[in-house]
């Protein structure tokens, strides 16, 4: 069974530019999340999916950050414009979304963003 | 707000040393509570997950216990290897869908 895939691996941009994230969920998951994972901290959640509909998305800061999820499978991060404490990891997961007393989130290997 | 704790934030043993990590959540409102394994740009794998229910969860070498009345969880690793090496995350699910993670634990076990 494929993993979560997520592109690309690292991005390093300036400050004030733009950058988007890409990731691929595991076949069949309904539910899709975005982390932000700064160094020496747990991820904190930036917004959840389920299919194509946000669940939560109370800690995206949206004047600059944005997602979406088309067709209830793929989704996209973006950030624009950027800024500097915006250096972090970033997740993605995602879980079969049934029964969230016992779903296990499975992660995808981050994209490192750093920001100059 | 929940907000959870881990204790120690580094450790470093010698090989073959059984070792516990230590979690610590603020709300005792929860309907499970998870370990995952991050190992240096990796994303996280999940290794244990304990509803509220339950008291423990094994997998091998590894053991977790809750105690949710007093908001605690530890870790057990027996017989600690050097691929054991990683930061272990504790997570609780509070019924808003979305896990609240501590800061982790670095564990280095020397050969």
């Amino acid at each position: 069974e494929a993993g979560v895939a997520q592109s690309p691996r690292y991005k390093i941009i300036e400050k004030r530019q733009s950058v988007a994230f890409w990731c691929n969920p595991i076949s069949g998951h309904a539910t899709l999340y975005w982390y932000q994972q700064i160094l020496g901290q747990g991820p904190k959640l930036l917004i959840q999916f389920q299919n194509n509909g946000v669940v939560d998305d109370s800690q995206l800061p949206k004047d600059r950050f944005s997602a979406e999820r088309l067709k209830g499978v793929d989704s996209t991060l973006k950030i624009q414009p950027a800024k500097l404490e915006d250096s972090a990891v970033y997740l993605c997961a995602s879980s079969l979304g049934r029964d969230w007393r016992t779903d296990t989130q499975y992660f995808g290997p981050g994209t490192r963003l750093t920001v100059l | 707000k929940q907000e959870v704790t881990q204790i120690p934030a580094a450790l470093s043993v010698p090989e073959g040393e059984n070792l516990v990590l230590n979690c610590s959540f603020t709300d005792s409102a929860i309907y499970n509570l998870q370990w995952f394994r991050q190992d240096p740009g990796k994303g996280l794998t999940s290794l244990l997950l304990i509803q509220s229910s339950q008291r423990e969860q094994t997998s091998g070498r590894l053991n977790a216990s809750l105690d949710k009345s007093s908001g605690r969880s530890t870790l057990y690793i027996a017989a600690s290897q050097p691929g054991d090496s990683a930061t272990y995350l504790c997570a609780v699910f509070t019924g808003r869908r979305a896990l609240t993670f501590g800061s982790g634990t670095r564990l280095q076990v020397q050969p």
